[in-house]
């Protein structure tokens, strides 16, 4: 089955930093979404992306769609500590509407 | 708009028992819903689709026998944990979708144990 590479696994960095994630496909994918999920919580939607090359941004937050159509980076800028959470890309492929999650990304801001 | 609720919020069960849980749409009507399992610090892995007024599509490895979903109406699925054991203990979490060409929105979850 896709599965989706998610890194790094964890990050700790300080208040103010600027962060990166990415995620990566073994195969292609026409959505790539971003969550959030605190904890004992479900994932919240940041970002989400339907186009190869797309840039999107919500607030101190940039996402971008691969060319390839297989892989998707998420930005967060000017960390703050409400940003401490699990990050997770997830994508979808052909005309399916099920996604294919990443293994996460958990942050921790540092004051 | 576009909230999802659960219930419950958790649960504690005793080993072979049955345990429901609801997934409501509240303020949208949704054709699918859909149901995960996450696993501590573990990622969420689609259990089932579950589409209004028939079957759900149960993912590889899923027993739909164990894991009974109905979604009667619109804004309602429910899943049934059934016969529950300690290694289904798990976070439960479902997703709606307002329309074919919209994104899931995730309920809180529900936090199962089985002792």
């Amino acid at each position: 089955g896709q599965q989706l590479n998610q890194s790094p696994q964890s990050m700790f960095i300080q208040e103010g930093e600027d962060v990166s994630m990415n995620c990566t496909s073994s195969s292609i994918f026409n959505t790539w979404l971003w969550y959030k999920q605190d904890p004992g919580e479900g994932p919240v939607l940041l970002i989400a992306l339907y186009k190869a090359g797309e840039l999107t941004s919500n607030g101190r937050l940039t996402a971008q769609f691969g060319i390839t159509r297989k892989d998707s980076f998420l930005n967060i800028s000017a960390s703050i500590p409400s940003d401490v959470g699990i990050y997770f890309c997830a994508g979808r492929s052909g005309s399916a509407r099920q996604l294919t999650f990443g293994s996460g990304t958990q942050l921790t801001v540092l004051p | 708009g576009a909230v999802v609720s659960q219930h419950p919020s958790w649960v504690i069960c005793k080993s072979g028992t049955s345990v429901k849980i609801e997934c409501r749409s509240l303020d949208f009507q949704a054709t699918t819903m859909f149901w995960y399992r996450q696993f501590p610090k573990q990622s969420l892995m689609l259990m089932a689709t579950s589409n209004e007024g028939s079957k759900a599509t149960y993912e590889q490895g899923v027993e739909k026998d164990k894991f009974l979903i109905n979604h009667a109406s619109l804004t309602l699925s429910t899943l049934t944990v059934t016969s529950a054991h300690p290694e289904d203990s798990s976070f439960y979490i479902c997703s709606a979708s307002p329309g074919q060409d919209n994104e899931q929105f995730f309920g809180p979850g529900t936090r199962l144990t089985v002792l």
